[in-house]
């Protein structure tokens, strides 16, 4: 069953604000990632970060992770209206070689 | 640079019949995986290659076949393709654990249809 949960499911909001997404997953990690999809595209990534570390930040985005609450959220800052896209977290196990998504959550950023 | 290239981009079948999905990377990474989307279901991990001649079953692998004979092919088989397969199918690819990372590289999809 997939570990990591997203969550809202969905969002919409306009452009120039942030956009928060959650995702909680269920055992020991190596590391979280955050991927974006466009509609009809494949998974593109976004970010990486690592079980020893508590935040990240890349251009417009910030990622937290707690590992003693296993959970993770993804800041998007000012957001436009090409930022529009299904997000989703993935988790890679220590002494595995795949990586377990969840479910996503769409966003929808209105101009 | 190429990275991931997936044929067909869109196909449908009748049920019964077989067919093969084609995945290709150029980046000469070890690790490749196919994975399919269903609506409200995320990504479900298939099956997955470690490297050429060695491959293992992931979440849902009943209904496909894959090889890894070269470094960089994957192919999925379907073979006898059923209604519940229709699916949108990604195949990914990774240099692995190289730097601790393991981001992984998709391709377009192919979307299939099983009438």
């Amino acid at each position: 069953s997939q570990q990591g949960e997203e969550d809202p499911q969905a969002l919409s909001i306009q452009e120039g604000e942030n956009a928060t997404m959650n995702c909680s997953y269920k055992t020991s990690i190596n590391n979280l990632q955050w991927y974006r999809q466009n509609s009809g595209r494949g998974l593109v990534h976004l970010i990486l970060i690592r079980s020893n570390e508590r935040e990240k930040h890349s251009g417009r985005l910030r990622v937290t992770l707690d590992t003693s609450k296993k959970s993770s959220s993804l800041l998007i800052t000012a957001s436009r209206a090409a930022d529009t896209a299904s997000y989703f977290c993935a988790t890679s196990a220590s002494g595995y070689s795949t990586l377990t998504f969840g479910k996503g959550t769409m966003l929808l950023v209105s101009p | 640079n190429a990275g991931v290239t997936q044929t067909p981009k869109f196909q449908v079948l009748k049920t019964g019949q077989s067919m093969t999905l084609q995945c290709a990377q150029d980046m000469n990474h070890e690790y490749m995986s196919w994975y399919r989307q269903d609506p409200g279901m995320g990504l479900r991990l298939i099956h997955y290659s470690v490297g050429a001649g060695i491959t293992d079953q992931g979440e849902v692998p009943n209904g496909y076949n894959v090889s890894r004979s070269t470094t960089e092919d994957f192919p999925l088989r379907l073979l006898s393709a059923a209604p519940s397969q229709t699916s949108v199918y990604f195949c990914a690819s990774s240099s692995g654990y190289r730097g601790g990372k393991n981001i992984q590289y998709f391709g377009a999809g192919t979307r299939l249809s099983v009438l």
